[in-house]
């Protein structure tokens, strides 16, 4: 049972448009969201996290949007670049009571073509 | 500034077969995580430790064992190395892991096992 799922394993989009990733969770006791970005060969990067009590959270060209009614969330890039193509993985934090643990999703390959 | 390394980055085992997976990191975290990741199903978590001398079990730990006697070391295992321990291991580290602390990850121990 995939508590955090990404349904897309990957996306193609244009130099300069607009990258939308998208994660969607069971656990409604999820208490924060991250995104970690991994190149090839490398470990994840944390990238950019958002809190259960907001619904957004922006770093330059990173913003992440959350909708709690629907337990999904959603990784906006804009503009895309070709240096941002890589996989993204969405994860959650367990409240501490329920062990606290980091869970990933399945990642989401972002190809972004000049 | 090295933070998260992990040894040894590529190895080949025969079924059977014993070997571990060296991890250190310089932040002085309390925090470390062995996770893999098989393709299509995102990072599971293998063992865990909040601090020296605790270890935890995750997702997924058959098969593995763990040990953290000093702060910087978390030694990965693999007492009879089988065909489904094939996979991208990565070690990480945190000060904690409630509240959104950020993860930092190693570049990652691509174990094939034949």
């Amino acid at each position: 049972d995939q508590q955090v799922k990404q349904n897309s394993p990957s996306l193609s989009v244009q130099e300069g448009r607009i990258s939308i990733l998208n994660c969607d969770y069971t656990n409604s006791m999820f208490d924060y969201f991250l995104w970690y970005k991994k190149y090839p060969a490398e470990g994840p990067t944390f990238l950019i996290s958002i809190s259960s009590i907001k619904d957004k959270n922006e770093d330059g060209r990173f913003t992440v949007f959350l909708n709690k009614s629907a337990k999904h969330l959603s990784l906006h890039i804009v503009p895309s670049q070709p240096g941002d193509s890589a996989v993204y993985f969405c994860a959650a934090t367990e409240p501490s009571n329920q062990g606290g643990k980091l869970i990933f999703g399945q990642g989401t390959e972002l190809s972004v073509k000049p | 500034n090295a933070g998260v390394t992990q040894t040894p980055k590529f190895r080949i085992l025969k079924i059977g077969q014993s070997m571990t997976l060296q991890c250190t990191q310089d932040m002085n975290h309390n925090y470390m995580y062995w996770y893999r990741q098989d393709p299509g199903m995102g990072l599971k978590l293998i063992y865990y430790s909040v601090g020296a001398g605790i270890t935890d079990k995750g997702e997924v730990p058959n098969g593995y064992n763990v040990s953290r006697s000093t702060t910087e070391d978390f030694p990965l295992r693999l007492e009879l190395a089988a065909p489904s321990q094939t996979s991208v291991y990565f070690c990480a580290s945190s000060y904690g892991w409630d509240s959104g602390n950020t993860i930092y990850f190693g570049e990652g121990s691509w174990l094939t096992v034949v």
